[in-house]
């Protein structure tokens, strides 16, 4: 079964740069959720868009913005890069808001490192 | 913020043994779900609960809703060496906007002993 695309897998930027993280979700979800997973940490929650809006918002720092496209692929910018955003950063993918939780599914991530 | 406490932080078996791993909270979820994470790879669900009470198996996997709503546990019956890796337990954070965050445990590192 298709699952979540992330791209790039790396990448390697130098400080104050900016980057750009990508994610596909399944075919037909159509809310994704970004996090990000420093070194030996848990996941941590970023923002969250539904049919291209923004829906939740976690502790994203104001240098990182995200959206949701017509298509519902997603992406993350983030500008002025510290050595501290160097970490893993997951997109998630999760079909609908039934008034319910809807169960989200990984994508394999990207690595981010800042030298 | 909601936080999860999870136990054991890690945990050193033999190959066939039952392991058995817990998750509390001081604040009520309605939704508990457990993931289980590969080095450098995404979590992938492992089961999710929706009811208190509520006990779900996944082939080898029991998980279990805690009647409080606060707690959750995950057994798995006679660990093989694929079963290594770090289970997170995670629960949504309802903020009314919908498209909840989850909010995640520590983890426990799983580690299968020779």
């Amino acid at each position: 079964a298709a699952g979540v695309i992330q791209s790039p897998r790396h990448l390697i930027k130098e400080k104050r740069e900016t980057a750009t993280l990508k994610c596909y979700p399944i075919p037909r979800h159509d809310t994704v959720y970004w996090y990000q997973q420093g070194p030996g940490q848990d996941p941590q929650f970023l923002i969250s868009f539904y049919e291209k809006m923004q829906s939740d918002k976690g502790s994203i720092p104001d240098r990182f913005s995200a959206q949701q496209f017509s298509d519902y692929h997603s992406e993350l910018n983030m500008s002025s890069l510290e050595l501290g955003d160097s970490a893993l950063y997951f997109c998630a993918s999760s079909l609908g808001q039934s008034g319910g939780f809807n169960e989200q599914f990984f994508g394999p991530g990207t690595r981010l490192t800042v030298l | 913020g909601q936080q999860l406490n999870q136990s054991p932080q890690s945990m050193f078996i033999q190959e066939g043994e039952d392991v058995s791993m817990n998750c509390t909270s001081s604040s009520i979820f309605n939704t508990w779900l457990w993931y289980k994470q590969d080095p450098g790879e995404g979590p992938v669900l492992l089961i999710a609960l929706y009811k208190a009470g509520e006990l779900t198996s996944n082939g080898r996997l029991t998980a279990q809703f805690g009647i409080t709503r606060k707690d959750s546990f995950l057994n798995i019956s006679a660990s093989i060496p694929s079963d290594v890796g770090i289970y997170f337990c995670a629960g949504p954070v309802y903020s009314g906007g919908g498209a909840d965050g989850l909010t995640f445990g520590k983890g426990t590192h799983l580690i299968i002993q020779p």
